[in-house]
Order: structure tokens, then sequence, then C-alpha cells
């Protein structure tokens, strides 16, 4: 166990939704990244927080957004849903945004969208 | 653009085996190189990683070889076991940088008893 918590495990829902996926980084942690999982994009890194301010960014489509809350838990917004998104999104976090000893990074178990 | 480049796709072993999985960049400004292993269902987990300062790790049965020159490292699984069967991504970062992880495509790993 990581200690990253991610939920729901399973989203089933339809194209044009919108989905909110939520992530709990390990107790301490204050950087959290996302990322997503598919077949033919293997894992891709979506867009890192720390400490409540965007750091970085990835492939991330415009339809999607995150945010990290003062409690440190983090939320990815898919919306306008399209069948390709159907993927494995993870979050992982580690204890800074980046740097010596800092640089670990930990994975949550993930959450499996599918889009019909 | 594939940033880390990874083979095998696949890999089948023998109990007792050595595993051997290879990962290849082209970005210099990388100084940091996790190995993640992830079971089916479940989120990469960290196995072992190492820093271009150092050419060799070593943890428990697994071995990271760092080639800083090449631009390659790879994962050496001694005495593979069948609990070992799992999928494996290399992946590097700029730890300065963002220091989000760029991964390699993953080699799926079986060990037959």
């Amino acid at each position: 166990d990581s200690g990253v918590t991610q939920t729901p495990k399973h989203l089933i829902t339809a194209t044009g939704q919108r989905v909110t996926l939520r992530c709990s980084p390990r107790s301490g942690d204050l950087s959290v990244y996302w990322y997503q999982q598919s077949l033919d994009q293997g894992l891709q890194f979506l867009i890192q927080y720390y400490n409540g301010e965007e750091r970085a960014k990835g492939n991330i489509l415009e339809r999607f957004s995150a945010q990290q809350f003062p409690d440190l838990h983090s939320e990815l917004n898919l919306s306008s849903l399209e069948l390709g998104d159907s993927a494995l999104y993870f979050c992982a976090s580690s204890v800074g945004p980046g740097g010596p000893s800092q640089e670990t990074q930990y994975f949550g178990p993930g959450t499996r969208l599918l889009v019909l | 653009q594939q940033q880390v480049k990874q083979s095998p796709q696949s890999l089948i072993v023998q109990k007792g085996g050595i595993s051997i999985i290879n990962c290849a960049y082209e970005n210099t400004a990388f100084d940091y190189f996790p190995w993640y292993q992830q079971f089916p269902g479940k989120g990469p987990a960290l196995l072992i990683a190492i820093r271009p300062d150092v050419s060799e790790k070593k943890e428990g049965r697994f071995t990271i070889s760092f080639n800083k020159s090449a631009k390659q490292f790879s994962l050496h699984i001694m005495d593979s076991q069948p609990g070992d069967s799992a999928t494996y991504f290399c992946a590097a970062s700029i730890r300065t940088g963002a220091n989000n992880l760029f991964f390699g495509t993953g080699t799926r790993l079986t060990v037959i008893p």
C-alpha cells in the first residue's frame, strides 16, 4: 500500500458527461501528479500540483482540469467525455516538487474510467 | 515522441533465470531513473531507482545498470520467481524541473515455474 488513495475505483459514464476523480496524497506529501494510462498511449503525465499551485502541465486536454485543495487532496475533472478518454487515471504524490530527495513518486491504485 | 524507449515488449523467463529489460533515452537533462512494477489492476509501485552519478545500484535481486555515455539503463532481475510476473516500466525525470515522469512502454514479464 503506497499510502495514496483514489476514489472511485471504477467509473462508467456516457459520452458528453463530466466526472470528477479524487486523490489523497501520502501523509506529508505536498506534490500531486496525475497520469493517464491507456493501451495506445501508455502512461502519460497530465498535470502536477505543488502545495495548491499548478506546477507543470503535460499532455492534458483542454476538456480536463485539476486542482489541489488546502488539505492537499486533488481532483481531476474530465468534461465532454469521449470514448477515447476511457483509461486508467493514476494519481501520484511526492514529498516536494522535485530536487534531491524529493523526487520519488508513489502511485495510487487508480480510477478505471469507461466512457460508453 | 517517446522520450524513453523500452525493450523487449514481453519476456518469458524460467524460474531461477535472469530477466533483463533495457531502456534508452535522448534527453541528457534527465537525472533520475526509476523502475516501476505493475500488477494487473494495481498502480505502479516503485521498485528501484538510480541517479546518473552511479553506474549500478543493487537492491536484493534487482539491479539497475546505468550507462551515461550510451544513454541507456537496464533492470536485471536475478533468480526470477513466478511472483515477479508483472509489467515493468522504466521512467526518467528531471528532478530540478517539473519532476514529471516520462515512462517507457512497459515490458510484460512472465516467469514460468
